[in-house]
């Protein structure tokens, strides 16, 4: 299995709802990233986890909160959004947190969050 | 600072003909580079990358040139096709630490029939 798989594809939300995103890789790989990316940018980091572990938050606000439940696991729990918000939601993962020759991230497909 | 950009937005290119895709970077520090490929609606696709200490290194049909005294790097793709349209980015780590990745503004490949 060389993919990471995120769920939902699509989210619409409204300001008062708590939802999860989900993704989840079963290649053994032990950095996990959550990624933002409004339309016609380029992603932003948001999170990255090592071994587990919160290693960057990148000042976001704390209605975004990461979960990482076990190396193959990462959630994004959401609460309180804007409208702002809304944007595509990407993780990826690679083999260790250092990169270097061949060791590129893996990127899922991404979740569409609306926020209403 | 740190930033990753690209000469052109939008680049137009006939089917068949090669394609060159620019981009500039300022952290003369970086041991490597990323070129990612973005499709409507998929996440960002690693093509290929290149260590510091090469100029160039080649795939199937994508050659990555790497110029360190002016901090350019570029992406050919040979015998452009119509499942080349895409945004492309260049990458490169963050100054500092390279658990984090710094993506360009992105170049967007439309190909003409």
């Amino acid at each position: 299995d060389t993919e990471v798989t995120q769920t939902p594809k699509h989210l619409v939300m409204g300001m008062t709802n708590k939802k999860s995103l989900k993704c989840e890789q079963h290649m053994g790989h032990r950095a996990m990233y959550w990624y933002k990316q409004k339309a016609k940018k380029p992603p932003e980091l948001m999170f990255v986890y090592s071994y587990e572990k919160l290693s960057i938050n990148e000042s976001v606000p704390s209605r975004f909160s990461p979960e990482c439940p076990n190396s193959s696991l990462l959630n994004l729990h959401l609460h309180a959004l804007q409208p702002e918000d809304s944007a595509l939601y990407l993780c990826a993962s690679s083999q260790t947190s250092l990169g270097g020759i061949g060791d590129g991230y893996t990127f899922g497909s991404g979740t569409r969050l609306t926020v209403v | 600072g740190e930033s990753v950009g690209l000469h052109l937005p939008t680049l137009s290119v006939q089917e068949g003909d090669n394609s060159i895709i620019n981009c500039a970077y300022s952290n003369s520090a970086s041991d490597y580079f990323i070129w990612y490929k973005q499709e409507s609606g998929k996440g960002p696709q690693f093509i290929i990358d290149i260590r510091s200490n090469m100029d160039k290194r080649q795939g199937q049909r994508v050659t990555v040139l790497l110029n360190k005294t002016v901090k350019h790097l570029s992406l050919q793709i040979a015998a452009t096709q119509p499942g080349d349209s895409a945004v492309y980015f260049c990458a490169e780590p963050s100054e500092g630490r390279d658990d984090k990745i710094i993506f360009g503004k992105g170049t967007r490949l439309h190909i003409l029939p």
